[in-house]
This record gives structure tokens, C-alpha cells and sequence, in this order.
């Protein structure tokens, strides 16, 4: 089955700097790959996700690039703000409608 | 947007009792739902898949006996935690993808304490 590797497990930046968080997978077939962020006992809430047929997805803040040859793919803060302290998870799956394998998360901190 | 919902959002039982937790699709309708188990700071673990109007497709090493699994609607999927032991207490997280689209909903979770 699809095993996702997320990295680091803990970031922490100052505020206004940059944060990327890299994930990596193992199935070939995978063609869709959201990113979930998720407060303390919150749901998770999608905040940005691309396809396989595109390398590169930006909105605002928030760019998400995919590598499909290397099987990786990276999340991308930039200015970050002390709201945006939260987990992160990357997924991926096999197609809209599938089930997400999750990274194990990253615990992001952004302080003032 | 589509909005997942989940009762109830917390739940305190004693060990060797069931609960029951539903998942409802409010504005649009799921052929397809999906249960997680997330264990404090860790990641969401697919459980199994509940396909309307047919059997969930489990993972591996998850009980179907003891997780029961409903869908018996196009917005409403249950799980039932049958026999619940300390070792089941877990925040339980369903989602639904809305149809024609990549994206998955989440329901807000129902955090279960079996003690």
C-alpha cells in the first residue's frame, strides 16, 4: 500500500519568514495530494492540494510544488503568521473519491 | 461549501458498553465515506470505507466485529464501537467527497473516552 513520509515532525519559525514542509511517497499510481491543516482538537481543514498533471500550485500564501519522477512534494508558507501554528498533514491518493494516506504530521510554531 | 457533521462530538463510556457515532452529509450526498482513528498527536489512520448500500471495506488489523459500520443512506454512515476498552479511546474523524470533486470533507470528529 501507499506509505507517505512527511518531514521535519516539529518546525519552528519566526514570524514573517518562510516554513516548507516535504513530503514523500511510495505508490506510483498516487495522482492527488492535498495538504490538511489542523488545530487542537479540530477537523482537518484542506488549505490547498494538487494533481499529479501539475508541478506547481500557488494560492496567496500557500504554494505547493510536486516532483512525480522523485515522488515527493512540498508545502510552502511564506510570511508566515502566529495563526498559522498548527499541524500539518500531507496525503495522498489514487484519485478523487479514494481514501487519503496521511503523513504523520508536522507540528508547525510561528512565533511573534 | 459541503459540510460533514458528526454526533456526538464527545462521548464518556464505560468499558464493555458500545457507542454509536453518525456522520452525516448535510448539503450534498456520499456514496463513499471514510472513518479515521486519530490518537493524540498522531496522524489520521484510515479505519475502513462505507460504501451505501453495501459492506465497508476494513484495513488491516482493524476489526470488523468490533467496528461496526452502517451506510445505509446517501448522507448517513455510523460506526458502532462494540465492547469498548480503554485501548479504543481516540478522536474518530469521518469525510465524504463531494461527487465529481478531488475534495474530502471532514466531519469535526467525535472524541470517545471509554473508561
Amino acid at each position: 500500500g501507499e506509505n507517505v513520509e512527511q518531514h521535519p515532525s516539529t518546525l519552528s519559525v519566526q514570524e514573517g519568514d518562510s516554513a516548507v514542509i516535504k513530503c514523500t511517497y511510495s505508490d506510483s499510481a498516487s495522482n492527488y495530494f492535498p495538504w490538511y491543516k489542523q488545530e487542537l482538537g479540530k477537523r482537518p481543514q484542506l488549505i490547498i492540494d494538487i494533481r499529479s498533471n501539475v508541478g506547481e500550485k500557488k494560492d496567496q500564501r500557500i504554494a505547493v510544488t510536486l516532483n512525480k519522477t522523485a515522488k515527493h512534494f512540498s508545502l510552502h508558507i511564506t510570511e508566515t503568521q502566529p495563526e498559522d501554528s498548527a499541524v500539518y498533514f500531507c496525503a495522498a491518493s489514487v484519485d478523487s473519491g479514494y481514501a487519503l494516506n496521511f503523513g504523520k504530521g508536522t507540528s508547525l510554531l510561528v512565533t511573534p | 461549501g459541503a459540510v460533514v457533521s458528526q454526533h456526538p462530538s464527545w462521548v464518556i463510556c464505560k468499558s464493555g458498553t458500545s457507542v454509536k457515532i453518525e456522520c452525516r452529509s448535510l448539503d450534498f450526498q456520499a456514496t463513499t465515506m471514510f472513518w479515521y482513528r486519530q490518537f493524540p498527536k498522531q496522524s489520521l489512520m484510515l479505519m475502513a470505507t462505507s460504501n451505501e448500500g453495501s459492506k465497508a471495506t476494513y484495513e488491516q488489523g482493524v476489526e470488523k466485529d468490533k467496528f461496526l459500520i452502517n451506510h445505509a443512506s446517501l448522507t448517513l454512515s455510523t460506526l458502532t464501537v462494540t465492547s469498548a476498552h480503554p485501548e479504543d479511546s481516540s478522536f474518530y474523524i469521518c469525510s465524504a467527497n463531494l461527487l465529481r470533486t478531488d475534495t474530502q470533507y471532514f466531519g469535526p470528529g467525535t472524541r470517545l473516552t471509554v473508561l
